[in-house]
């Protein structure tokens, strides 16, 4: 198994400009999301899926959006890239979820290897 | 807001000694995980601790949680250079089942 697997490692975008961050899993796991990693921050919660066609807000919702049309798959999109957006992104994921609209975190989450975002 | 907090922020031993790193929460949790993060990689899951455990071991690694005082410790015995990482804490609070909170982490280094 490849676990979770992110792409692109590195990423440079001017400020408005749209991209979207790639993230698969192939475990099965039904529950998905992306953090941001900043220095002294901590990893804050961006969006989350806990399966196909669910997705939440976490803590820092803005200026992002995801879907999840298949298991495996949970993409990241930057609407209009802005400065504050310049972070390490992290996607993980986990076997099991609560059901609709909950996550269960008796699961370890499995993370990929990130993608470093700058925005000028 | 973090609900975790590692202390120390930063942690330098010798190889062969032991590493201990604090976490302190705010309110009441399901679990508490600890990650270990190699520079450049993403967490690595180490531990899970559920709210009605005391103590827990893997390797040499020895986790206790203490509820009444809202805090967890994370213990590495006989560290090697290999184990030299940011570690994190990561709580599952009660009021909030999708989200799992970490704090700033410790950064451990071991030389040899």
């Amino acid at each position: 198994n490849a676990g979770v697997t992110q792409t692109p490692k590195f990423q440079v975008l001017k400020t408005g400009q749209s991209m979207t961050l790639q993230c698969a899993q192939d475990m099965n796991h039904e529950y998905m999301s992306w953090y941001r990693q900043d220095p002294g921050m901590g990893l804050r919660l961006i969006h989350y899926s806990v399966g196909a066609g669910i997705t939440d807000q976490g803590e820092v919702p803005n200026g992002y959006n995801v879907s999840r049309s298949t298991t495996e798959d949970f993409p990241l999109r930057l609407l209009s890239a802005a400065p504050s957006q310049t972070s390490v992104y992290f996607c993980a994921s986990s076997y099991s979820s609560g059901g609709r609209g909950w996550a269960n975190y008796n699961s370890p989450l499995h993370f990929g290897n990130g993608t470093r975002l700058t925005v000028t | 807001s973090q609900q975790g907090e590692e202390d120390p922020q930063a942690l330098s031993i010798q190889e062969g000694e032991n590493a201990t790193m604090n976490c302190s929460y705010k309110t009441s949790i399901n679990n508490l995980q600890w990650y270990r993060q190699n520079s450049g990689r993403g967490l690595v899951h180490l531990i899970l601790i559920r709210s009605n455990e005391r103590e827990k071991h893997s390797g040499r690694l020895r986790v206790t949680l203490d509820t009444s005082k809202k805090s967890s410790s994370l213990l590495i015995t006989a560290s090697r250079a290999a184990d030299t990482a940011s570690y994190f804490c990561a709580t599952d609070e009660e009021t909030s089942g999708s989200r799992l909170t970490f704090g700033e982490g410790t950064q451990l280094t071991v030389n040899p």
